[in-house]
């Protein structure tokens, strides 16, 4: 059973970028019948779709937070990545990595989850 | 793309049946049979419970169903237990490789 932990800082200052990265376990990254994304949310609320990628580096952001999204991948680490710039203490969250079964489809799998806040 | 529309609260007694609807566009839940539904138990990632408007994943209870009108998807839990409050997320496919999540419906079981 595939297994997906996050790790990354806890802090970020204001203005910074925020890095987080996803490992997968249990199964691997390479599988085409998969992509892989990260979703967030904000203390209180709900659930909100940042991006995913697939194992060849296909990439879709969520509009309103493109130009300040990247999503990487490194297979031979069976691991992805997530940068977010210009952080703003609205971009305060739980950040869960999750597996996407396919391009269009649901969530299958999902990571525990980490609480990035960002603070002077 | 917006949001999708959960109602904020929804409530019932054990034994009851609820249903949390989940309203967007033509764009998203109305142009794709690609909505899922996701449990949340405080303090704990979202577990898929519904995938495909009415796909039930193996392991999950026949209590809980899925369907669509229109633009609104609907999630009815019957037979209400103690163990299902918790909070409740639709997602639909957007187009363009975009999906969409509702803002969380939380279920309280009185």
């Amino acid at each position: 059973q595939v297994q997906l932990q996050e790790s990354g800082p806890g802090l970020v200052k204001p203005s910074e970028t925020l890095s987080l990265t996803c490992t997968v376990s249990g199964g691997s990254i390479s599988s085409s019948s998969f992509y892989w994304g990260w979703v967030r949310q904000p203390p209180g609320r709900g659930l909100e779709w940042i991006g995913s990628i697939s194992y060849s580096g296909r990439t879709s952001y969520y509009p309103s937070l493109k130009s300040r999204v990247t999503i990487s991948v490194d297979t031979s680490k069976n691991q992805f990545s997530l940068r977010l710039s210009s952080v703003t203490t609205a971009d305060t969250a739980v950040y869960y990595c999750a597996r996407k079964v396919g391009a269009t489809d649901y969530f299958d799998s999902w990571g525990q989850g980490t609480l990035v806040t960002v603070s002077s | 793309q917006s949001a999708l529309t959960q109602p904020a609260s929804v409530s019932g007694s054990p034994g009851q049946s609820i249903t949390i609807s989940c309203t967007g566009t033509s764009s998203d839940v109305g142009s794709y049979n690609l909505v899922s539904w996701y449990q949340q138990h405080p303090g704990k990632a979202p577990k898929l419970m519904i995938y495909e408007v009415s796909k039930r994943p193996s392991g999950v209870s026949n209590r809980f169903s899925g369907s669509k009108s229109g633009n609104t998807a609907s999630l009815t839990i019957s037979g209400l237990q103690a163990d299902d409050e918790a909070d409740y997320h639709c997602c639909s496919y957007a187009g363009s490789s975009i999906v969409v999540f509702g803002g969380g419906t939380k279920l309280t079981v009185l």
